[in-house]
């Protein structure tokens, strides 16, 4: 069975700071990741995924995330973070047979001080 | 949120009720799925949907229904046997079929509470 972990259930930054939000995978056969951001009371947004190709891998809003396959991890980073930013962010992996269902970690909420 | 509506978006149950959360797509796409979203776990699968008149369940389907006589409707209820109900419920649709590694759109999400 396939997994997501996300280590850290906050992490803070200071406005104009980099930030990265950490993912680890489990999952067999070549993975598929995605992240995603939700705002209060709001569904979710997609912000990037990794198919296949370049290790970094850019998205919306000036985020990025950096494909790791001998850590399999999946950070996701911004080189200079928003008080906007502020939100909920969940990583998630795709199954590869069967139903192709997103498995989703336990997101990691960002707080972003002015 | 852009092309998947849910309603309504609060939604208040008694004990022993059932109620029915309203999903509607106007992306064209073919697979549907249903979330349900508790604090500080994460989204978890429901049921989903591949095509018309077809559904499987996910990983938690106990105490829930569905339907897809519509490509552009999932509609999902929530049975009195669903033993704790109250969460925050998520529906998303992805083009193609779940072969495809297009990501998925969500809606807005319907916050269910039981009285």
């Amino acid at each position: 069975a396939q997994s997501v972990a996300q280590p850290e259930d906050q992490v803070n930054v200071a406005e104009g700071n980099p930030l990265t939000v950490k993912c680890t995978y489990s999952v067999s056969g070549n993975p598929y990741l995605f992240w995603y951001v939700q705002y209060p009371n709001r569904g979710l947004q997609f912000l990037l995924k990794y198919i296949t190709g370049d290790n970094l891998v850019k998205g919306s809003y000036g985020f990025e995330a950096e494909f790791n396959k001998s850590q399999t991890s999946f950070h996701l980073k911004k080189p200079s973070a928003l008080v906007s930013d502020s939100a909920l962010y969940f990583c998630a992996v795709r199954e590869n047979t069967g139903r192709r269902a997103l498995t989703f970690g336990s997101g990691t909420r960002l707080q972003v001080q002015p | 949120d852009g092309g998947i509506t849910q309603s309504p978006k609060y939604l208040f149950r008694k004990e022993g009720q059932n109620v029915t959360l309203s999903c509607e797509q106007n992306l064209n796409h073919d697979a549907m799925y249903w979330y349900r979203q508790d604090p500080g776990q994460g989204l978890r699968l429901i049921y989903y949907s591949q095509i018309v008149n077809d559904f499987q369940k996910g990983d938690i389907a106990e105490g829930y229904s569905v339907s897809r006589e519509k490509k552009e409707s999932f509609p999902l209820t929530v049975t009195s046997a669903q033993k704790n109900p109250t969460a925050f419920y998520l529906c998303a649709s992805t083009p193609g079929t779940t072969s495809s590694y297009n990501e998925q759109f969500f809606g807005p999400g319907t916050r269910l509470t039981v009285l």
